[in-house]
């Protein structure tokens, strides 16, 4: 496994405009993840894809918020609208169906968006 | 619904002493639990979890927990620390039967002191 990647690793956007980043799960892992953690706490559940379905939205989605995963593989969130307090490391883990109890989330490096 | 509390939000030990890292948590139904460690600029890696079984888990760099359902609680062992145990340190909750939403804590800072 070469493990999730994600990009880009920093942003720097001004408030109003629009970013995208991208997410490369682990190959034949079929769920996807995206979390928010800003500074000083814990990563915070965004939203969950099996394969290309998107299953659960947290409230911190708000409508500025998009999350694809067209082809079940690498997944993409857009912010529209960018505001400041969208700043913070948006985080990507990916895992395979299986035994709940057997699941693991693997997290990649993830992306720091500063929004001026 | 599921929550952490991480008791310190900064922990310093020597090195070659005991570390001690606090989770508390609050489930309403029997939750699996896990410690995951973060580095500087890197994602989170996953130390350890208990899902079902043993309450006594041990994980990777010699890391173990316990889970104790009487205390509601989890928290982080290591024998001996290193220096290159210094890093964030999150305790995690989700519903059983459901590992997909994690429910992360505040984050522990852990400092080795030479």
């Amino acid at each position: 496994d070469t493990g999730v990647s994600q990009n880009p690793r920093h942003k720097i956007t001004k408030r109003g405009q629009n970013v995208t980043f991208r997410c490369d799960p682990i190959s034949e892992h079929n769920r996807l993840y995206w979390y928010r953690q800003t500074l000083g706490q814990g990563p915070e559940f965004l939203t969950y894809f099996q394969n290309e379905a998107q299953l659960e939205k947290s409230r911190l989605l708000s409508d500025r918020f998009s999350a694809e995963r067209p082809k079940g593989s690498f997944s993409t969130l857009e912010i529209q609208r960018t505001e400041q307090g969208d700043s913070a490391m948006y985080l990507c883990a990916s895992s395979r169906r299986g035994d709940d109890s057997q699941e693991t989330q693997y997290f990649g490096p993830g992306t720091r968006l500063l929004v001026l | 619904a599921q929550s952490v509390t991480q008791l310190g939000s900064h922990v310093s030990v020597s090195e070659g002493a005991l570390v001690l890292l606090r989770c508390n948590y609050s489930s309403s139904v029997p939750p699996y639990l896990f410690w995951y460690v973060q580095y500087p600029n890197q994602g989170l890696q996953l130390l350890l979890k208990y899902t079902t079984g043993a309450t006594l888990v041990k994980g990777i760099n010699g890391f173990e927990a316990e889970f104790k359902k009487s205390e509601t609680s989890f928290h982080l062992t290591k024998p001996s620390a290193h220096m290159s145990d210094a890093a964030e340190y999150f305790c995690a909750v989700s519903r059983s039967g459901s590992a997909r939403q994690l429910t992360f804590g505040s984050g522990t800072q852990l400092t080795v002191l030479p």
